[in-house]
């Protein structure tokens, strides 16, 4: 079975610009949740969704904006790029509630330069 | 609001010893998760082994086992005959049990396991 996974890998910005990052969870899986890492740092917690609904968000900018699509597809965007979002984009998804465990994706490396 | 502190930012230990990670958390919630994850240079979040507050008993998983004291918010894991695999970023976290379920995490700790 396919874990998590996200698209793309890597990705170079511009300050101002407008990103979408990707993200498939775990067949079956009904939660996922954003993650941003900056290096050196451990994941911060950006939006979590379940069945398609905001179940929590972190504190972040409203530059920061993420939906849930029907088939639990999972897109983050954020707008208006400035250097200090360069950081890695963890996704993770969860059957339904979390005691468990999160299973996370590779992420994705965001550059803004 | 949750906090997770990992006092220890690097460590090395040689191939075949046992290693202790340290990890404190604050929290006035009663009932809780907490986590060990590992980082490799992929990068993916691999989940060690997790403990449930609400169980005395110390979780283990193969070499991997935990020293749970509830009472003192601590939350240690023990890798026994550490492997050259297991040279990585670890990274302490909690969830509480109910209301947001967001993953709050430590500063990491970078084990190098030496050949």
């Amino acid at each position: 079975d396919a874990g998590v996974t996200q698209s793309p890998t890597h990705l170079i910005k511009t300050r101002g610009q407008h990103v979408t990052l990707r993200c498939s969870p775990i067949s079956g899986h009904k939660s996922v949740s954003w993650y941003q890492q900056v290096l050196g740092q451990g994941p911060q917690f950006i939006f979590q969704y379940y069945e398609k609904e905001e179940r929590g968000r972190g504190n972040f900018p409203d530059r920061f904006s993420a939906r849930q699509f029907p088939n639990y597809s999972s897109e983050l965007n954020v707008n208006a790029l400035l250097l200090g979002d360069s950081a890695l984009y963890l996704c993770a998804s969860s059957e339904t509630t979390v005691n468990y465990g999160y299973t996370f994706g590779s992420g994705t490396r965001l550059t803004v330069v | 609001a949750q906090t997770v502190t990992q006092s220890q930012p690097e460590m090395s230990v040689q191939e075949a010893e046992t290693v202790t990670l340290s990890c404190t958390y604050d929290t006035s919630e009663n009932n809780y998760y907490l986590f060990w994850y590992k980082q490799p240079p992929s990068r993916q979040m691999i989940l060690v082994i997790r403990q449930e507050a609400y169980k005395q008993q110390n979780a283990t998983e193969n070499r991997f086992s935990v020293n749970f004291q509830k009472a003192a918010k601590s939350f240690s894991l023990k890798i026994s005959d550490s492997q050259l695999g297991d040279t990585a970023m670890y990274f302490c976290a909690f969830i509480a049990s109910f209301g947001n379920e967001k993953l709050t995490f430590g500063t990491g700790t970078r084990l190098t396991i030496i050949p």
